[in-house]
């Protein structure tokens, strides 16, 4: 399995909007509706911000949103705050009990 | 409070063995599909392997296939991971998360162990 392309970086002031993409194959983003979304802060372990897609967990604000279009998935962060500057990765499952990230997409805020 | 904590991690030669430990708590385990996450120095996140809930299914990525073994002790709250044969490149911190109830996402991690494979 591949690990699924993403940008390197990303940026935006505060208020604005960024999005990220993340693009596979027909053999996981394509395949499957579970594209979820990791934000990582230095040191720290990865949180679920996106699952399914679209849906957001309890607790994240509804200013993170998800998409995707073929073997192509996005995440956008609107009304950029400058606690969203982090790394973030795609992640998809990749059929038999598999899963695959992204190579990851570090967050600016200018 | 939900909460998962590694153990284990450290400094082995090349060839060498390790065993982690992942403490759960604050959620009925045995209801949950289990797995480890690697993270490589500046790298992204890499699946490891994962098991379910009642242990009798487990799952690998083709790079660890062969030398690590998970399992699970329902009983004592624990998922392991028994990694052999260990390589430069399985260098990374090794997380343990919980998969969300129905769908493929991890919703609870550990804090991560270091395991540094070196001579």
């Amino acid at each position: 399995q591949s690990a699924l392309t993403q940008p390197p970086s990303a940026s935006g002031s505060p208020g604005q909007s960024v999005t990220i993409s993340c693009t596979g194959t027909s053999s996981d983003v394509g395949g499957y509706n579970y594209v979820s979304w990791y934000q990582q802060h230095p040191g720290k372990a990865p949180k679920l911000m996106i699952y399914e897609v679209s849906k957001r967990p309890s607790g994240v604000p509804d200013r993170f949103s998800g998409s995707k279009s073929g073997n192509t998935a996005s995440l956008t962060v609107s009304g950029l705050q400058a606690e969203d500057e982090a790394d973030y990765y795609c992640s998809s499952y990749a059929g038999s009990n598999s899963y695959v990230f992204g190579i990851g997409t570090k967050v600016t805020v200018l | 409070e939900v909460q998962l904590v590694e153990s284990g991690g450290g400094l082995v030669q090349p060839g060498g063995s390790l065993r982690l430990s992942c403490a759960a708590s604050g959620f009925i385990f045995s209801s949950y599909v289990m797995s480890w996450v690697r993270q490589a120095p500046g790298k992204g996140p890499e699946w490891v392997s994962g098991i379910s809930g009642s242990g009798g299914s487990t799952y690998y990525a083709d790079s660890v296939k062969g030398r690590f073994t998970i399992s699970r002790d329902n009983s004592k709250k624990t998922l392991y991971l028994q990694m052999n044969s260990l390589r430069a490149e399985d260098t990374a911190v090794y997380y343990c998360a919980k998969r969300a109830v129905d769908t493929a996402a991890f919703d609870i991690w550990g804090q991560g162990t270091v395991v540094t494979v070196s001579s």
